[in-house]
């Protein structure tokens, strides 16, 4: 079965700081690979997704990710992180359907 | 446009009660898929629906069932309430069940918050 393992629950950062969080996933098979980002009381939004081509992926506000299939990785980046930042991010794999992350709570610090 | 609509958002109700959930999806998306996402967790699959027929489900017991309308509106139902089902249910839209492109994209709406007492 496939599964998704965000090693960092928390990963607090000083604003304007760049940012890395974690994502590896396990499967044999092709798979799509997403970022969501979850504000409070709010769904998931979509920051970005790998379904083909380049392995640099370009999201929303900055973000931008990397697949690496020899490593089974997706890790999320930002050079610059910002107060608004602040929030829950998901990663997530699709082949049959959606399996996400326990997720990542990142913590801008003023 | 508007996006993924869910209702209620929140609600309480009590062990053994029954409750349903609606979804409007976006225009022109065909598939609605159903997640509970428990705190301090990633949402968790529970059904997708495409063209009104169940094309998944997740390790959800019997008492979760859900249906699309012909106008693809999603309900799901959730039957002799556990404390354990109180979490947040997240619906999501997406152009269809398949692999390609749009397909692959979901849309989430906020969501609905049941509480179980």
């Amino acid at each position: 079965a496939q599964s998704v393992t965000q090693l960092d629950s928390q990963v607090p950062v000083f604003e304007e700081a760049p940012v890395e969080l974690r994502c590896n996933y396990s499967s044999s098979v092709s798979v799509y690979l997403f970022w969501y980002v979850q504000y409070p009381n709010q769904g998931l939004q979509l920051l970005l997704k790998y379904l083909s081509g380049s392995t640099l992926v370009k999201g929303i506000n900055g973000f931008e990710a990397e697949f690496n299939k020899s490593q089974t990785s997706f890790h999320l980046r930002k050079p610059s992180v910002h107060i608004s930042d602040t929030a829950e991010y998901f990663c997530a794999v699709r082949s049959k359907e959606y399996i996400f992350g326990t997720g990542t709570r990142l913590k801008v610090l003023a | 446009d508007a996006g993924v609509t869910q209702s209620p958002t929140h609600l309480i109700k009590t062990r053994g009660q029954q409750v349903t959930l609606r979804c409007s999806p976006i225009s022109g998306h065909k598939s609605v898929s159903w997640y509970q996402q428990v705190l301090g967790q990633g949402p968790q699959f529970i059904f997708q629906y495409y063209e009104k027929e169940e094309r998944g489900r997740g390790n959800f017991p019997d008492r979760f069932s859900a249906r699309q309308f012909p106008n693809y509106s999603s309900e799901l139902n959730v039957n002799a309430l556990l404390l354990g089902d109180s979490a947040l249910y997240l619906c999501a839209s997406s152009l269809g069940p398949g692999t390609y492109s749009g397909a692959n994209v979901l849309t989430f709406g906020a969501g609905s918050r049941l509480t179980v007492l």
